[in-house]
């Protein structure tokens, strides 16, 4: 199975709304980073949480790490139609350069 | 977007014939990855490589090789097509100094 596992598979919300997706791994991590990828293109990095950190912000974008649950979670906070994607976490497995990445949460959001 | 580009986009082949896909960067990066993309499945890791001459096999690397003779050319080759090997193909180089991985725009082969 994979190391990185999204939850929920699929969500759709109003515009304005939060919409909060997680990750779960399995094995110990460098770091943990949320990926996005609108239809038919590649993959946009959006934010890296290392190990030694808990949370972290980058705009409407706030990321959590719990290690000792091997799990992480973004919110989007005030989503737009733009935010449409679906996203992605990948993790990397210590010292390996080696990415895993998860199954993805395809996020709507409506206008 | 970091240079990134792949070619070609498009391929339809047939079965049992050898295809190679080719991935260019521009910022010297000394990583790059080439990825499979499917419904369900994510995108998995099937070779990377990390410096010339230099690469290991991913999670899925069976039916599949790779070479690196200069750091902005990363070739992946299908030696003989198969239907199961269907699929999206994304290349990507990582920084060193942010860990950050960037993509190419994909490319879609089709083996009939």
């Amino acid at each position: 199975s994979q190391q990185g596992e999204e939850d929920p598979q699929a969500l759709s919300i109003q515009e304005g709304e939060n919409a909060t997706m997680n990750c779960s791994y399995k094995t110990s991590i460098n770091n943990l980073q949320w990926y996005r990828q609108n239809s038919g293109r590649g993959l946009v990095h959006l934010i890296l949480i290392r190990s030694n950190e808990r949370e972290k912000h980058s705009g409407r974008l706030r990321v959590t790490l719990d290690t000792s649950k091997k799990s992480s979670s973004l919110l989007i906070t005030a989503s737009r139609a733009a935010d449409t994607a679906s996203y992605f976490c990948a993790t990397d497995t210590s010292g390996t350069y080696k990415y895993i990445f998860g199954t993805g949460t395809r996020l709507k959001v409506l206008a | 977007d970091a240079g990134i580009t792949q070619s070609p986009r498009h391929k339809v082949t047939e079965t049992g014939t050898p295809v190679t896909l080719r991935c260019h960067q521009t910022e010297n990066h000394r990583y790059m990855y080439w990825y499979r993309q499917d419904p369900g499945h994510g995108l998995r890791l099937i070779h990377y490589s990390y410096g010339v001459k230099d690469t290991d096999k991913g999670e899925v690397s069976d039916g599949y090789s790779v070479s690196r003779s200069k750091t902005e050319d990363f070739l992946l080759t299908l030696e003989s097509a198969t239907s199961s090997q269907t699929s999206v193909y994304f290349c990507a180089t990582r920084q060193g100094s942010t860990d950050t991985q960037y993509f190419g725009p994909g490319t879609r082969l089709t083996v009939l």
